[in-house]
């Protein structure tokens, strides 16, 4: 089956720098991408990856290893407004993304 | 970005009652929309994919008589959840694409928040 896994919460102070990683097992692979939703609103877009590497957009980096599985989320200079569920998801090879569960990120001054 | 919209952003209904959510992308043609539902605290759970002119593609597990999508331009999809009951109260978000952007990146409209009584 398909599977996204990332942290359920996290924890973090204002200023400081977070990582919030996402590994997943899909029938193919056509791209990640991280969303932020703040509560009881909808998912705005992050970043994309589809190669191997790090891809930075100012305060907040994203990072894919195809081979492995694996991404993560680099957000640098925590913010309070940064407090969030992060989604990771996976586009398969029918182009239909698999949504992970999300990660509420709670900042603290 | 792609603007999407979706109307209304919150309805209350009674139960047996029928209620229509419409979504439209307001710059772009939208070739495919996606109608996801969310309950409080969990991901977005994908309901089914429509493209305009063609029936919709269900998830499993949708009720396709429940929830009936119509795609009919490349502006505009509308969900119609018949005969609601309490148990559809959720938080129903839209999202669309087109062929045209690069990497097919999903636009989301705001949500739209269904409460039935």
């Amino acid at each position: 089956g398909q599977n996204i896994d990332q942290p359920t919460e996290m924890t973090a102070t204002e200023g400081a720098i977070v990582q919030i990683n996402c590994t997943y097992q899909t029938s193919g692979f056509n791209g990640l991408f991280w969303y932020q939703q703040h509560a009881g609103e909808a998912p705005t877009f992050l970043s994309y990856n589809v190669l191997d590497g790090l891809e930075e957009k100012g305060r907040f980096s994203s990072f894919l290893s195809r081979s492995k599985g694996y991404s993560y989320l680099l957000l640098k200079e925590l913010q309070m407004k940064d407090s969030a569920s992060y989604l990771c998801a996976v586009r398969d090879s029918n182009y239909q993304l698999i949504w992970g569960a999300g990660t509420k990120l709670i900042i603290k001054p | 970005g792609a603007v999407v919209s979706q109307h209304p952003s919150r309805v209350i209904c009674k139960s047996g009652t029928s209620v229509k959510i419409e979504c439209r992308s307001l710059d772009f043609q939208a070739t495919t929309m996606f109608w996801y539902r969310q309950f409080p605290k969990q991901s977005l759970m994908l309901m089914a994919t429509s493209n305009e002119g063609s029936k919709a593609t269900y998830e499993q597990g949708v009720e396709k008589d429940k929830f009936l999508i119509n795609h009919a331009s490349l502006t505009l999809s509308t969900l119609t959840v018949t005969s609601a009951h309490p148990e559809d109260s959720s938080f129903y978000i839209c999202s669309a694409s087109s062929i045209a952007e690069d990497y097919n990146e999903q636009f989301f409209g705001p949500g739209t928040r269904l409460t039935v009584l």
